[in-house]
């Protein structure tokens, strides 16, 4: 079955510690997203990446970082610089960054809990 | 610049009711594409719909059913005879080919509905 995974669904963290989250997709697609969303509100974008070896600050970048070595994997870190990095986070990609035709499909997301 | 607007925060329904959902949108582009998702409780987004900003015909698909209007910037979600398994997060979201490069999407605030038995 071709679709994004998304590892673990829970996590915790003390605070001060980096954390990265897992994300992989075998649907072939050349680009993927990193969203937040806090309780009761919308999807945040993070950082995006069109094509391998490449990526973009979204809206909300400081206190992330990403890493684009392989089309599959699209990994997260959260830094201990995020200053609220308690939140559920959504992976997705699509098969093509360069054209806003195409639809995004999601993961199962991690909610990340730090303390 | 572009946005996303869901005025509805949460919609409570009795099953078998029909119900809309409201999504007005913002963008000076020409070409763009608006989308509707799903996120039910496991938290995952559900792709339901994807339509051009050339395209006005309004889509069925079973109970679900989209009325996009240009002319008032609004592109709206109806349930007909709602059931509990469609007790959700909705969003609605956009994508534009000048100020959206990389094709990423700008969200609404997503409406929850809570279908009753």
């Amino acid at each position: 079955d071709g679709g994004i995974t998304q590892s673990p669904k829970y996590l915790f963290r003390k605070e001060g510690q980096n954390v990265t989250l897992s994300c992989e997709q075998n649907l072939n697609h050349d680009a993927m997203y990193w969203y937040r969303q806090d309780p009761g509100q919308g999807l945040r974008l993070i950082y995006y990446s069109q094509i391998v070896n490449d990526f973009q600050k979204g809206d909300i970048a400081e206190g992330y970082s990403v890493s684009r070595e392989k089309k599959e994997s699209f990994p997260l870190t959260v830094t201990s610089a995020q200053k609220n990095p308690t939140a559920f986070y959504l992976c997705a990609s699509s098969f093509d960054g360069t054209r806003a035709t195409y639809e995004q499909y999601f993961g199962p997301g991690t909610r990340l809990t730090v303390t | 610049a572009q946005k996303v607007t869901q005025a509805q925060t949460e919609i409570s329904v009795v099953e078998k009711e029909d119900v809309t959902l409201d999504c007005v949108y913002e963008t000076r582009d020409t070409t763009y594409y608006l989308f509707w998702y799903k996120q039910p409780p496991s938290g995952e987004l559900v792709f339901l719909i994807r339509r051009n900003s050339f395209d006005e015909q309004n889509e069925i698909s079973g109970r679900y059913s989209w009325n996009f209007q240009k002319s008032t910037s609004s592109f709206n979600f109806t349930i007909t005879a709602s059931q509990v398994v469609d007790s959700a997060v909705y969003f609605c979201a956009l994508s534009d080919q000048i100020y959206n490069q990389g094709g990423k999407l700008i969200f609404g605030q997503g409406t929850e509905l809570s279908v009753k038995p």
